[in-house]
């Protein structure tokens, strides 16, 4: 079945940077865009950006303009989201989903993402 | 503050039925298609319903969506207490070129 496994948890001082992966299965990894999002602790779900491993193409969230950057390697069908600059407001939960047409399915579990001086 | 307006929570008993509304603009929801996605606490989202009204293999014909003009909805009958969860709309911006969501709607099933 189609499967999106995230890494571990991290914590991380401010200014640091972060690089959180995500590994497909189950499907061609160069079909679909993959999407991030987050959600802090209580809050709602705050898209990050998206990017296509086919094209090459990525486009990220104005907020996160210059922070984030997302790579990927098509060989061992893995996304990565890398955050530099971190501040304690970048505390959350970083998801990863694969967007087919116009919807997140399926979504990872979740890397928690803890800064803290 | 979120771009699509959801009501932060709902509440009904066990087998009735709940509507969870999410209101956007013509840049999202009045012109691309809107999901809604299930969050139980603890958990990743699951995708319940994509392209307004359209149900994954597996989301069981208890829930529906629907979508009119810069709003959509989300339907849920019978409700049981395994539904309790966080709820999210979600869409394409054409304006923003970004993903929108709903600041989520909490239904408790009393």
């Amino acid at each position: 079945q189609v499967q999106l496994v995230q890494s571990g948890a991290e914590v991380k001082k401010p200014g640091a940077s972060v690089k959180v992966s995500c590994k497909a299965s189950g499907y061609t990894f160069t079909t679909y865009d993959i999407n991030w999002v987050r959600q802090a602790t209580g809050q709602g779900l705050e898209w990050m950006g998206w990017m296509n491993p086919n094209t090459g193409n990525t486009g990220y969230a104005q907020k996160f303009q210059g922070r984030v950057t997302m790579t990927w390697n098509t060989s061992i069908s893995t996304a990565y989201m890398e955050l530099s600059s971190l501040r304690s407001e970048d505390t959350a939960v970083y998801y990863c989903a694969r967007n087919v047409v116009d919807r997140l399915d399926p979504w990872g579990q979740g890397t928690l993402v803890t800064v803290s001086s | 503050q979120s771009v699509l307006t959801q009501p932060p929570s709902v509440s009904a008993a066990p087998g009735q039925k709940v509507t969870i509304s999410c209101s956007g603009s013509s840049s999202n929801i009045g012109n691309n298609y809107v999901s809604w996605y299930q969050q139980v606490p603890g958990t990743a989202p699951k995708l319940l319903i994509y392209e307004n009204n359209k149900r994954p293999s597996g989301i069981p014909d208890r829930f529906s969506g629907s979508k009119s003009g810069t709003a959509a909805t989300l339907g849920i009958t019978g409700l049981q207490t395994g539904d309790e969860a966080d709820y999210y709309c979600g869409t394409w911006d054409s304006s923003l070129s970004a993903v929108v969501f709903g600041g989520g709607t909490k239904l408790t099933v009393l």
